[in-house]
């Protein structure tokens, strides 16, 4: 079957750096997504990997490797609206995305 | 730029019931796929719309079924609501066929959608 792991929740300082890992498999890979959900409201994509490294857009940054099945999303200069839930999805052979549990980012001051 | 509107944002249903739930598309965008999503948990991919033919589905049962008009608005029709059909319904429109390659989703809020 096919299976997105992330942790559930995770604890950050104001300021600091996060890094959410995502580990995957799934029948085929035609690109890997991350996602931030905040309470009540709809996913907004924040960054999209295809090829192995890291892509780097502003606060975050996110890398891939596909020999591992394995992503993370790195955050920077945690901000107290960073609190949110960052959705991992995997976009399989069929084009479809496949989604792991979210992780729960809490930033404290 | 208009984003993507779900409508109705809450309803409550009772067992065996039917529900229509409606989105219109971000402008540009001429695909349209509807996820699941229960509480603490991500979204799981229902079906996706293009040319107003479904052209992807996930496992889901027929008394989950959609359209897709003209405008490439689209509806999801679930009959003979369950208890476990309680969740978020969430729309998201993309542009299939571009030259970018990544296809990114733009999510709708959402109808929560509550069977007893």
């Amino acid at each position: 079957g096919q299976n997105i792991d992330q942790p559930t929740e995770m604890t950050a300082t104001e300021g600091a750096i996060v890094q959410i890992n995502c580990t995957y498999q799934t029948s085929g890979f035609n690109g890997l997504f991350w996602y931030q959900q905040h309470a009540g409201e709809a996913p907004t994509f924040l960054s999209y990997n295809v090829l192995d490294g890291l892509e780097e857009k502003g606060r975050f940054s996110s890398f891939l490797s596909r020999s591992k099945g394995y992503s993370y999303l790195l955050l920077k200069e945690l901000q107290m609206k960073d609190s949110a839930s960052c959705l991992c999805a995997v976009r399989d052979s069929n084009y479809q995305l496949i989604w792991g549990a979210g992780t729960k980012l809490i930033i404290k001051p | 730029e208009t984003g993507v509107t779900q409508s109705p944002t809450h309803l409550i249903k009772t067992r065996g019931q039917q529900v229509t739930l409606r989105c219109s598309s971000q402008s540009g965008h001429n695909t349209v796929s509807w996820y699941q999503q229960a509480l603490g948990q991500g979204p799981q991919f229902i079906f996706q719309y293009y040319r107003e033919e479904e052209n992807g589905r996930g496992n889901f049962p027929p008394r989950f079924s959609g359209l897709q008009f003209p405008n490439y608005s689209s509806e999801l029709n679930v009959n003979a609501l369950e208890l476990d059909d309680s969740a978020l319904y969430l729309c998201a429109s993309s542009l299939e066929g571009s030259s970018s390659g990544a296809n990114v989703l733009t999510f709708g809020a959402g109808s929560r959608l509550t069977v007893l």
